[in-house]
């Protein structure tokens, strides 16, 4: 199975939004709804910012928003903080008994 | 609320068995339709799905790594672990232990990671 894609920078003055994308297969992305999406700060774990396409854990602000059309998802940040300057990484079911895989990363600038 | 912490050598020599342990804490890892999985990530590079285990003790692999990993449960722990054979530096990397969520495929609890180094 191959990695997502996603693009390996992204930027944004604060305030405004800026969309990560993520492109995957009619195996994974474009089968599943199960499509997530992490935040990771440098030298911390990751956090869990959407799930199954669209849904957002208790505690993450509604600027965080998912999206998926075919096989490539989006996140769509809003409204940008400058605590929203993070790498994100995509992650998408692929089957095959749990196997899950990850984009390669997008570095978020908040510029 | 529910912690994860990953334990183990941070130094390990090539051709040798990586072992590490993520002890749960603030909920039962006995928990019906949770998984446990362990991720790592290569300094500078993304993050990779090594495996699952189930409580019941059943196991999930990548299938890049599926010949060299082993994940086992102890439920009477409340602990979950890794033992990667055969390493190289290649699997030099920061390591994860995370909760999935019990529905879909999400992971939504972490530790904190432990950094494994292989180098003689």
């Amino acid at each position: 199975q191959s990695a997502l894609t996603q693009p390996p920078s992204a930027s944004g003055s604060p305030g405004q939004s800026v969309t990560i994308s993520c492109t995957g297969t009619s195996s994974d992305v474009g089968r599943y709804d199960y499509v997530s999406w992490y935040q990771q700060h440098p030298g911390k774990a990751p956090k869990l910012m959407i799930y199954e396409v669209t849904k957002r854990p208790s505690g993450v602000p509604d600027r965080f928003a998912g999206s998926k059309s075919g096989n490539t998802a989006s996140l769509t940040v809003s409204g940008l903080q400058a605590e929203d300057e993070a790498d994100y990484y995509c992650s998408s079911y692929a089957g095959n008994n749990h196997f899950g895989i990850f984009g390669g990363g997008t570095k978020l600038t908040v510029l | 609320q529910l912690q994860l912490q990953e334990s183990g050598p941070g130094l390990v020599k090539p051709s040798e068995t990586l072992s590490l342990t993520c002890s749960v804490t603030g909920g039962s890892i006995s928990r019906i339709n949770y998984y446990w999985g362990w991720f790592r990530q290569p300094p500078g590079k993304g993050l990779e799905w090594i495996g699952s285990v189930y409580y019941s003790g059943s196991t999930y692999y990548n299938p890049s790594l599926q010949s060299r990993v082993t994940i086992s449960v102890d439920t009477s722990s409340n602990q979950f672990s890794l033992k990667l054979n055969s390493v190289t530096a290649a699997d030099t990397a920061v390591y994860y232990c995370a909760r999935r969520g019990n529905t879909g495929y999400y992971h939504d609890f972490w530790g904190q990671g432990t950094q494994v180094t292989v180098s003689s």
